[in-house]
């Protein structure tokens, strides 16, 4: 098992690009999450999904969009990056669709916005 | 709003020492804990979960307790390695699909 990866490990964009955050699991988990964690707000969620075709909000969600049209995909799109989005993004797994079990963590996506 | 704090924030021993995590919740309602590891520049991983009704889990030389009327959780490793150097992340689930995560406690080992 590969468990939670994401690529691309490290990418700069610069004001107003956009671009898509990867993340795949193999573990046939229903529950996906993105997070964001920056120095001094520890983790935050961004979007969550509890299976392919059903998506919602986090606490930080302005910015990004999700789409789950399978359940071993979750990708996170920046349709117009800025500077405040600079951060280290992370996503996340764990089985059934209520998302309080164990959670798997992707390695991360160091992102900075120019 | 639930918060959670972790105190220290920094935490350097000898090797050997057993040491205690501390993490503490303002809200008892929560569905359960989890303890995590993230080494620098790397994902978090999952070390121990322990459910609402639970009060403590073990893996290895790490044993997690909860108290839910304190508001409190503590993360025992003993006999401490080098190794065991890297961040740990206590986080709640206070209702489904939200985990709030601590901003963690840096944990130096030293030879």
């Amino acid at each position: 098992n590969a468990g939670v990866t994401q690529t691309p490990k490290f990418q700069v964009l610069k004001t107003g690009q956009s671009m898509t955050l990867q993340c795949a699991q193999d573990m046939n988990h229903e529950y996906m999450s993105w997070y964001r964690q920056d120095p001094g707000m520890g983790l935050r969620l961004i979007h969550y999904s509890v299976g392919a075709g059903i998506t919602d909000q986090g606490e930080v969600p302005n910015g990004y969009n999700v789409s789950r049209s399978t359940t071993e995909d979750f990708p996170l799109r920046l349709l117009s990056a800025a500077p405040s989005q600079t951060s280290v993004y992370f996503c996340a797994s764990s089985w059934g669709q209520a998302g309080f079990n164990e959670q798997f963590f992707g390695p991360g996506t160091r992102l900075t916005v120019l | 709003k639930q918060e959670v704090t972790q105190i220290p924030a920094a935490l350097s021993v000898p090797e050997g020492e057993n040491l205690v995590l501390n993490c503490s919740f303002t809200d008892s309602a929560i569905y359960n804990l989890q303890w995590f590891r993230q080494d620098p520049g790397k994902g978090l991983t999952s070390l121990l979960l322990i459910q609402s009704s639970q009060r403590e889990q073990t893996s290895g030389r790490l044993n997690a307790s909860l108290d839910k009327s304190s508001g409190r959780s503590t993360l025992y490793i003993a006999a401490s390695q080098p190794g065991d150097s890297a961040t740990y992340l206590c986080a709640v689930h206070v209702r489904a699909q939200k985990l709030v995560f601590g901003q963690g406690t840096r944990l130096t080992i030293n030879p």
